[in-house]
């Protein structure tokens, strides 16, 4: 049974350019989380996505960060225009419920030049 | 407002050298705690979660413990492998989890 899957693992893009960011869930699961990291520090909550539904997006900017989990295929994280500030670890986590436990992907490294 | 706080930040044991870490919270309508574990360069990894005062979770040399107003997890005879950073998120009433920005643990043989 293959855990969360995320590719790109690393991703370089030059400022002005668009990232996209793939999410694969567990088998069975259906509800999926967003987070980003910088070095040295926590977790910070983006998104939490189920199927064709944004559920919470508190964490999110407002600006060029958008999250979408469709009915077929994996969850896609896209950030347009990017800045040298996007530049962080992405991580994605999934569950079979709300309340369940969340299990993380391998994350995707994003540079941005 | 919800708030988790870890520490300390950082802990250097020797191998064999027991200690505990830390994790604080205020949050309303406790859901669950949750202890994750992270290697540089990869993902959490999931330990345990506790859901009620008074539970205890046991794996290997960890063992994490939960009180109404803090979780602890005791690390017994470590080993250098044991070293990451542990990570610690209660979740709220609404299912969000709330994380604390870790300690990171390093264990030398």
């Amino acid at each position: 049974n293959a855990g969360v899957m995320q590719n790109p693992r690393h991703l370089v893009r030059r400022r002005g350019q668009e990232a996209r960011l793939r999410c694969s869930p567990m088998k069975g699961h259906s509800h999926v989380y967003w987070y980003r990291q910088l070095p040295e520090e926590g977790l910070k909550f983006m998104v939490y996505l189920q199927k064709e539904n944004i559920i919470d997006e508190s964490g999110m900017p407002k600006e060029r960060f958008s999250a979408e989990f469709p009915k077929e295929g994996p969850s896609i994280l896209r950030i347009q225009q990017v800045v040298r500030g996007d530049s962080a670890a992405y991580f994605c986590a999934s569950s079979r419920s709300a309340q369940e436990t969340q299990y993380f992907g391998p994350g995707t490294r994003l540079l941005v030049l | 407002e919800d708030q988790v706080t870890q520490s300390p930040e950082a802990l250097r044991l020797q191998e064999g050298e027991s200690s505990s870490l830390n994790c604080s919270y205020t949050v309303s309508g406790l859901r669950g705690l949750f202890w994750y574990r992270q290697d540089p360069g990869k993902g959490p990894e999931f330990l345990f979660t506790l859901y009620s005062a008074g539970e205890e979770k046991e794996k290997e040399r960890l063992k994490a413990t939960l009180t109404k107003k803090e979780s602890f997890l005791h690390i017994t005879a470590p080993k250098p492998e044991d070293s990451a950073t542990y990570l610690c998120a209660v979740q709220d009433s609404n299912y969000q989890l709330i994380w604390g920005a870790g300690t990171k643990l390093i264990i030398k043989p």
